[in-house]
């Protein structure tokens, strides 16, 4: 069975500093990769995805990840947060063969300090 | 152009009722999905429509089930309802079934039961 393991439940940084938020999958099939942000008392957003191809996926609002097949790893980055990047941030994984559904990760919170 | 709207946005019911909650998808998205998520947990995946078809199914009892309608609306329908189903229910749509397809969430209806 797939699972999704986010390691860091909370992650406080500055303004402005880097950030990785990391991710861990389990699978032993080809598997589609999503990074998803929710904003308090809003639904889901998607921030970016890995279907195939390129490893480094590049996302919305200045977000990347990279898809480490060997680390079964496709941790997040952002160069610079801001204040606006607090939110909930889910990791998740979908069976190639069977697409159906979204695994997610349990979610790392994002504390962003002044 | 309307996203994924779900009604009602907040619920309070009582142990071993019944609750309906609705979900519109975005203009010619034909599949839905719904998953539940708990207070600090990543959503969990309940069920998939597509075409008014039931195309995938989470490990959630049989007190759970949803339906599609011809306009592409969904209905999910919990029965007998215990404490533990007090959660953030999402509705998810895309163009098509899979996965590939990105998802786009809705709100989410809040669901307490006392």
């Amino acid at each position: 069975a797939q699972s999704v393991t986010q390691l860091d439940s909370q992650v406080p940084v500055f303004e402005e500093a880097p950030v990785e938020l990391r991710c861990n999958y389990s699978s032993s099939v080809s598997v589609y990769l999503f990074w998803y942000v929710q904003y308090p008392n809003q639904g889901l957003q998607l921030l970016l995805k890995y279907l195939s191809g390129s490893t480094l996926v590049k996302g919305i609002n200045g977000f990347e990840a990279e898809f480490n097949k060997s680390q079964t790893s496709f941790h997040l980055r952002k160069p610079s947060v801001h204040i606006s990047d607090t939110a909930e941030y889910f990791c998740a994984v979908s069976d190639k063969s069977r697409d159906d559904k979204i695994i997610f990760g349990k979610g790392t919170r994002l504390h962003i300090l002044p | 152009d309307a996203g994924v709207t779900q009604s009602p946005t907040h619920l309070i019911k009582t142990r071993g009722q019944h609750v309906t909650l609705r979900c519109s998808p975005i203009s010619g998205h034909k599949s839905v999905s719904w998953y539940q998520q708990v207070l600090g947990q990543g959503p969990q995946f309940i069920f998939q429509y597509y075409e008014k078809e039931e195309r995938g199914r989470g490990n959630f009892p049989d007190r759970f089930s949803a339906r599609q309608f011809p306009n592409y609306s969904s209905e999910l329908n919990v029965n007998a309802l215990l404490l533990g189903d007090s959660a953030l229910y999402l509705c998810a749509s895309s163009l098509q079934g899979s996965t590939y397809n990105e998802q786009f969430f809705g709100p989410g209806t809040r669901l307490t039961v006392l």
